[in-house]
C-alpha cells in the first residue's frame, strides 16, 4: 500500500548509543519531515527537507542529524542518545500542491526509549 | 505563549451529543488551517481542512476567524468512533518553500455509550 514507512517501530537505547531512524515514502512527494511527540507538547518539528538534496532545521534540532538520501528516503540519526530524546518519532511527507486537500501523510511512528 | 493553543480536555460526552473544540494561533501570517485526528498510539490523520468561509463535512463543521486568530471544530451527533485526540494545525510556508505545520497539543474526546 502507498504511504510512509518507518522503521523500527520500537527501540530501546542506552544513553550514549547511536541509531538511525529510517523513513521512506512511495508517493513521489517532494517534502519530508521528522517530528517528535511528547505528552502535553504536541508534535514538534525536528528537521525537514523541502526537496531532494536540501535539509533544514526545525524547532528542536539539537542532538539530531538528517539525510535526504533520495526523493523517497529521509533518515534521522541520533549520534549520542540521551534520556531527553525518549519520545515517539513521526516521519511525514507531502506533495506541495496537495497539502490543503490531502494534508501530510504520516508514518506509523517509532517509539524510542533511552535508558 | 504557544503558537497554537487548545483546551487539552478531556471532553467526555454521551453518544449523540454535540461538542465543540476551540483553538487559537499566535502567528497572523499563518496561511492554512487544519484539524487532524489522532487515535491512541497511532499517527495523526487529516480530518478536514478549514476554509476561510467555513466548511462542513457530514457531522463535522470547521470555522475560521482570521481577525481573532481562532479556529473551531463542531461535531454533531457524536459516535463512539469519534473518540480520539483532535489536533489543531496551522501552516506557514518556510524559507525553503516547504510548508511547515505547527501542531496544537490536542484535545482529547471520549464519547460514552
Amino acid at each position: 500500500n502507498a504511504g510512509v514507512t518507518q522503521t523500527p517501530k520500537f527501540q530501546v537505547l542506552k544513553t550514549g548509543q547511536s541509531m538511525t531512524l529510517q523513513c521512506a515514502q512511495d508517493m513521489n512527494h517532494n517534502s519530508m519531515y521528522w517530528y517528535r511527540q511528547d505528552p502535553g507538547m504536541g508534535l514538534r518539528l525536528i528537521y525537514y527537507s523541502a526537496s531532494e538534496g536540501t535539509t533544514d532545521k526545525g524547532e528542536v534540532p539539537n542532538g539530531y542529524n538528517v539525510s535526504r538520501l533520495n526523493k523517497r528516503e529521509f533518515s534521522l540519526r541520533l549520534e549520542s542518545a540521551a534520556p531527553s530524546q525518549t519520545s515517539v518519532y513521526f516521519c511525514a511527507s507531502v506533495s506541495g500542491d496537495r497539502v490543503f486537500n490531502y494534508g501530510y501523510t504520516f508514518g506509523s511512528g517509532t517509539r524510542l526509549t533511552v535508558v | 505563549r504557544k503558537e497554537v493553543e487548545q483546551d487539552p480536555g478531556p471532553f467526555n460526552v454521551p453518544e449523540g451529543a454535540t461538542v465543540a473544540f476551540n483553538c487559537t494561533y499566535s502567528n497572523s501570517a499563518s496561511q492554512s488551517f487544519f484539524w487532524y485526528r489522532q487515535d491512541c498510539r497511532k499517527e495523526p490523520k487529516l480530518l478536514m481542512s478549514v476554509y476561510s468561509s467555513g466548511n462542513e463535512d457530514g457531522r463535522f463543521t470547521a470555522q475560521l476567524n482570521r481577525a481573532s486568530q481562532y479556529i473551531s471544530l463542531l461535531i454533531r451527533d457524536s459516535k463512539l468512533s469519534d473518540s480520539a485526540t483532535y489536533l489543531c494545525v496551522v501552516s506557514l510556508v518556510s524559507s525553503g518553500s516547504a510548508r511547515q505545520l505547527t501542531f496544537g497539543s490536542g484535545t482529547q474526546l471520549t464519547v460514552l455509550p
